[in-house]
């Protein structure tokens, strides 16, 4: 099973600010495999990012992913308050599918 | 609008069983592939199954043997069969759709389920 460690596990920062949060995986990711996710108090988490890079619909050009091998990178450009969220890495190339514990993105 | 209803959690005693509905529209559950995936305070995102093609599935080891996913086509509604439930399968469960490339989608808003006594 693949491992995924999400740093930091809280990040305070102010609106306007630039974010930048960690995945690193226990084992080579096969090919583009890794999504991030995003979710709110009381909801289910959304999909952000596919692909490593690739946006979802309807996701503002502010959030890049990058990365490749073990370490990616979700960035934020510039916070809006509807940011603050939990954020969640997934492999999805090996089974189990596994997910990270999340970095907590929280107003400074 | 692609929309995912689950419905069927509540608070159950340890060793009972319990059936989990995710209803859905906007697209057609039959020829999509669907997922199920746990969230507990503690160990946070977990997936637990998944169904293709064919009706071909999948397990996480922690409910191999006791929870089985299906689907009813004629009712666009995914199941999950959660059989000896234990205290650690205390979670809020969620649907999802999953894209032929793995990710997943849409989610469905939860359902709480709290094994108990």
């Amino acid at each position: 099973e693949i491992v995924l460690t999400q740093s930091p596990g809280t990040l305070s920062l102010s609106p306007g600010e630039r974010a930048t949060l960690s995945c690193r995986a226990s084992q080579s990711l096969s090919s583009t495999f890794l999504a991030w996710y995003q979710q709110k108090p009381g909801q289910a988490p959304g999909l952000l990012i596919y692909g490593v890079s690739s946006r979802a619909t309807g996701i503002p050009d502010r959030f890049s992913g990058s990365g490749s091998g073990t370490d990616f990178t979700l960035t934020i450009s510039r916070l809006e308050p509807e940011d603050f969220a939990v954020y969640y890495c997934q492999q999805y190339g090996s089974s189990p599918r596994t997910f990270g514990q999340g970095t907590k993105l929280e107003i400074k | 609008e692609v929309q995912l209803v689950e419905t069927g959690g509540g608070l159950i005693q340890p060793g009972g069983s319990l059936r989990l509905s995710c209803a859905a529209s906007g697209f057609t559950v039959s020829t999509n592939y669907m997922t199920w995936v746990r969230q507990t305070p503690g160990k946070g995102l977990e997936w637990v199954s998944v169904i293709y093609s064919g009706d071909l599935t999948y397990y996480a080891d922690s409910v191999k043997g006791r929870f089985t996913i299906s689907r009813d086509n004629s009712k666009n509604t995914l199941y999950l069969q959660m059989n000896s439930l234990r205290a650690e399968d205390t979670a809020v469960y969620y649907c999802a759709r999953v894209t032929a490339q793995g990710y997943f989608d849409y989610w469905g808003q939860g359902t709480l389920v709290t094994v108990s006594s």
